[in-house]
């Protein structure tokens, strides 16, 4: 069963420490995504990898970096966390190409930043 | 600038009923359009998607239509089941672009005895 593994389900963190949330993907796709989800805005897209090494900033970068280093993993960094990122994380990834881009999303990162 | 709308927040029907979610967009560029399920603390799920070619895509209890001329699609469950309570993403992509899809802010579906 192909999935997105999301390693932490739950997080507690403090205003100013630094956060790393993990993402694996075993379906050998070239995209993965970081997108938070909020009551009432939906999905925002954080930031997009298409290939290792490679990223493009979503609509919501700010406050946020990334590291693609393997093709399997994509992991979000949240270099001094505040408390306005306190939401839920999710990770997706898809094959590269054009058309229907059918996302495929790991369980979610629920963070409260306190 | 919210390109993709999803004006209902909730949504009640009645076990056995036809379910109908509302999808609004802007942007006349978008080649394919998906929805997408969610259950608390689960990742959304793929349900089904539509080019926009065609007006209408069946798969099983799940009908879409799109209607370009008035940037509308609609999503339809018959007949509702309990398990499909949940919250519905709409999205919208261009062919060219990957990483551009675009979420409506999603509609709470919940199912009735």
């Amino acid at each position: 069963d192909v999935k997105v593994t999301q390693s932490s389900r739950y997080l507690v963190k403090r205003t100013g420490e630094k956060v790393f949330l993990e993402c694996v993907q075993d379906m050998d796709h070239e995209n993965m995504f970081w997108y938070r989800q909020d009551p009432g805005l939906g999905l925002r897209l954080i930031y997009f990898s298409y290939d290792v090494k490679m990223k493009e900033k979503g609509d919501i970068p700010e406050g946020y970096s990334v590291s693609r280093e393997k093709k399997e993993r994509f992991s979000l960094i949240l270099e001094s966390a505040s408390t306005n990122q306190t939401s839920m994380y999710l990770c997706a990834s898809s094959n590269q190409g054009a058309g229907a881009n059918v996302l495929t999303f790991g369980a979610g990162s629920r963070l409260t930043v306190l | 600038d919210q390109q993709v709308k999803q004006n209902s927040p909730s949504l009640s029907v009645q076990e056995g009923r036809i379910s109908i979610l509302n999808c609004d967009y802007t942007n006349s560029m978008f080649d394919y359009f998906l929805w997408y399920k969610k259950y608390p603390a689960e990742g959304p799920t793929f349900l089904i998607s539509i080019s926009s070619i065609k007006d209408k895509n069946e798969d099983g209890r799940f009908t879409v239509f799109l209607n370009k001329s008035a940037k509308h699609l609609s999503l339809h469950i018959v007949p509702s089941q309990p398990g499909d309570s949940a919250v519905y993403f709409c999205a919208a992509n261009r062919y060219s672009s990957a990483s551009k899809i675009i979420f409506g802010s999603g509609t709470r579906l919940s199912i009735r005895p």
